[in-house]
């Protein structure tokens, strides 16, 4: 069965540092992988998805890697915000099934 | 256009009662998912819709647990005979297609707590 892990689970920084956020996967056969943000109360938000093809993937200031050998992707937020403040899920999916990671919640201190 | 809606926002029930929790996809998407979040714990997949068929149920966690989905648009998740470790947040979310090369769109919700 498919394991995701999110390195780490809680992060805090000061408003304007680039920062990174690390997701590990046991199974490399994986069609697709998306970050998401959950913010309190709320569902979540999709931010990137990286095809397995595919290397990375960005948006604005955030950039999404994936090296589907070794079973890892990051995130790097650049000039961080606290708008950016939320827990960031990872999401692999291995057939019709999607499996996600426990999250890190980013605290961003103006 | 409007988003994925669930309800009731927030459910407390007594243990051994049955609860029904709605989904509302966005309009037009074929393929729907529930979630379950529990506290501390990863999204946890319970079941994936494409139309009205569940080709995968394998993510439901007991037999109390079922669901349906009508007229390939609204969802309904039961819970039969609650249990405390029925206390969770339960997602939803569609997508147009469905498979891996869609995007997904959660909905906010339900928080079920059972006493």
């Amino acid at each position: 069965k498919q394991e995701v892990t999110q390195i780490p689970a809680a992060l805090s920084v000061p408003e304007g540092e680039n920062l990174v956020l690390n997701c590990s996967f046991t199974d490399s056969a994986i069609y697709n992988l998306q970050w998401f943000r959950q913010d309190p109360g709320k569902g979540l938000t999709s931010l990137l998805l990286i095809q397995s093809s595919q290397r990375e993937q960005t948006s604005g200031r955030l950039n999404a890697s994936l090296d589907k050998s070794s079973g890892r992707s990051t995130l790097y937020i650049a000039a961080s915000q606290p708008g950016d403040s939320a827990t960031y899920l990872c999401a692999v999916s291995s057939g019709n099934q999607f499996y996600f990671g426990t999250g890190t919640s980013l605290t961003v201190i103006p | 256009g409007a988003g994925v809606s669930q309800s009731p926002s927030n459910k407390v029930t007594e243990k051994g009662k049955d609860v029904e929790l709605r989904c509302d996809p966005i309009s037009g998407h074929t393929a729907l998912y529930w979630y379950r979040q529990s506290l501390g714990q990863g999204l946890e997949f319970l079941i994936y819709f494409q139309g009205n068929s569940a080709p995968d149920k394998s993510g439901l966690p007991s037999d109390r647990f079922s669901a349906e989905r009508t007229g390939g648009s609204v969802s309904t998740l039961t819970i039969q005979r609650t249990q405390q470790e029925d206390s969770a947040v339960y997602l939803c979310a569609s997508s147009l297609i469905g498979g891996t090369l869609d995007t997904q769109y959660f909905g906010p919700g339900t928080r079920l707590t059972v006493l």
